[in-house]
């Protein structure tokens, strides 16, 4: 069993809708939680950073963190084309330690 | 977000012959720099981490003799693909950490063609 689950997709959702993305995960040891999105032959580029539990907006994106359940979401309001793109949740056990990434979901936003 | 380049972009080499690959954060210092690689649909697969000035850290089944890396100052770490081969073919990304966060920035990767 990886340590990090990510279902690999494709999600194909119209332009404007919501995209709900989420990963799981099996060690308690991890308390910072990233998203990155990566376009096709780029590396990736980091959209949200969560320490612990809670929740945090940053324009259309918010990003859920529920340690208890060990369960991490992204979501994207007012989709648009342009966030066609593989989306990889990513984790790590302390600050500047390595990274431990999901599978990645590909997602298609249709216009 | 702090800016981290690699170089070269693409590189295509002979069967036996080494590539390096330089990876530079420009407007940070990076404490802490980290090698992935990546195949086709799949996800990134660290390699090693490496810290100014020690040596690094290699990932359990990567060959740290044929994967040389040097992490000689702040902003400057290099990866070295000795005695290339057709299966190391991939695609290769750095990522930076350090300064105010602590957050991993990554490259714009490097494709690695062996033929």
């Amino acid at each position: 069993q990886k340590e990090v689950e990510q279902d690999p997709g494709p999600l194909s959702v119209p332009e404007g809708a919501i995209v709900s993305l989420n990963c799981t995960y099996s060690n308690s040891a991890f308390q910072y939680f990233m998203w990155y999105r990566q376009y096709s032959r780029k590396g990736p580029e980091l959209l949200m950073y969560t320490y612990s539990s809670g929740n945090k907006e940053d324009g259309r994106f918010t990003a859920q963190v529920d340690k208890s359940s060990k369960y991490i979401s992204l979501f994207i309001r007012d989709s648009q084309p342009s966030d066609s793109a593989t989306y990889l949740c990513a984790m790590s056990k302390a600050a500047g330690n390595k990274l431990t990434f999901g599978g990645g979901t590909r997602v298609l936003v249709k216009p | 977000g702090a800016v981290v380049s690699q170089h070269p972009s693409w590189v295509i080499c002979k069967s036996g012959t080494s590539v390096k690959i330089e990876c530079r954060s420009l407007d940070f210092q990076a404490t802490t720099m980290f090698w992935y690689r990546q195949f086709p649909k799949q996800s990134l697969m660290l390699m090693a981490t490496s810290n100014e000035g020690s040596k690094a850290t290699y990932e359990q089944g990567v060959e740290k003799d044929k994967f040389l890396i040097n992490h000689a100052s702040l902003t400057l770490s290099t990866l070295t693909v000795t005695s290339a081969h057709p299966e190391d073919s991939s695609f290769y990304i750095c990522s930076a950490t350090g300064g105010q966060g602590t957050e991993q920035y990554f490259g714009p990767g490097t494709r690695l063609t062996v033929t």
